[in-house]
């Protein structure tokens, strides 16, 4: 099973402020990953796919960038509707596996 | 516009069945995989198990494989989830996703999610 490992666990940022969100695979995953957006109470969103390819509607400040095992998620000029736990996800290989989120609050 | 809604989730005493069912609209239902995701309390995203579109294939994560069986009626765009020997640790909010529709493996789609309490 691939292990996805985020960080921080907890990213305390200020309005307008940029959020970078880290998650690294165990092993090769190509760039079969994607980021998803969950706020209190709701279901998850797709935010990024393919590593880098935004989803349909998603805001432009919303960047995704991969090195190898490593992917980031970045948050140019946070509002205040991004507030919410982001989580990572794999699927180049079964199981499909998620990150243990990374829950960005305002500071 | 394409929805996902779910049902079937409820309270159940450890080791009893449930099933879970997905409707779904907006879409061609057969050409894409569906998959059900659930999230414990207080807890991360868990994926549980997938159904490719037509050709049969199904896919389970290790703590479900043998208790959990993921079928589909395309003729009713309807997945659904059996849940046999629950546990405790199966209490989740149950999502399902359509799976596919930004390339295999990407959850391009969430119905509002079930809530399953194992619970005596």
């Amino acid at each position: 099973e691939i292990v996805m490992a985020q960080s921080p666990a907890t990213l305390s940022v200020s309005p307008g402020e940029r959020a970078t969100l880290s998650c690294r695979a165990s092993q090769t995953i190509n760039r079969n990953l994607a980021w998803y957006q969950q706020k209190p109470g709701q279901a998850p969103r797709v935010l990024i796919y393919g590593a880098s390819a935004r989803a349909t509607g998603i805001p432009a400040r919303f960047s995704g960038s991969a090195s190898g095992t490593e992917f980031t998620l970045t948050i140019s000029s946070l509002q205040s509707e991004d507030f919410a736990v982001y989580y990572c996800q794999q699927y180049n290989n079964w199981p499909r596996t998620f990150g243990q989120g990374t829950k960005v609050e305002i500071k | 516009e394409v929805q996902l809604l779910e049902s079937g989730g409820g309270l159940v005493q450890p080791g009893g069945s449930l099933r879970l069912s997905c409707a779904a609209s907006g879409f061609t239902f057969s050409s894409y995989a569906m998959s059900w995701v659930r999230q414990a309390p207080g807890k991360g995203l868990e994926w549980v198990s997938t159904a490719s579109g037509s050709d049969g294939s199904t896919y389970y994560a290790d703590s479900v494989k043998g208790r959990f069986t993921i079928s589909r009626d395309n003729s009713r765009n309807t997945v659904y989830l059996q849940m046999n020997t629950l546990r405790a640790e199966d209490t989740a909010i149950f999502y399902c996703a359509k799976d596919g529709g930004l390339g295999g493996g990407v959850l391009d789609v969430w119905g509002q999610g079930t809530t399953v309490t194992v619970s005596s």
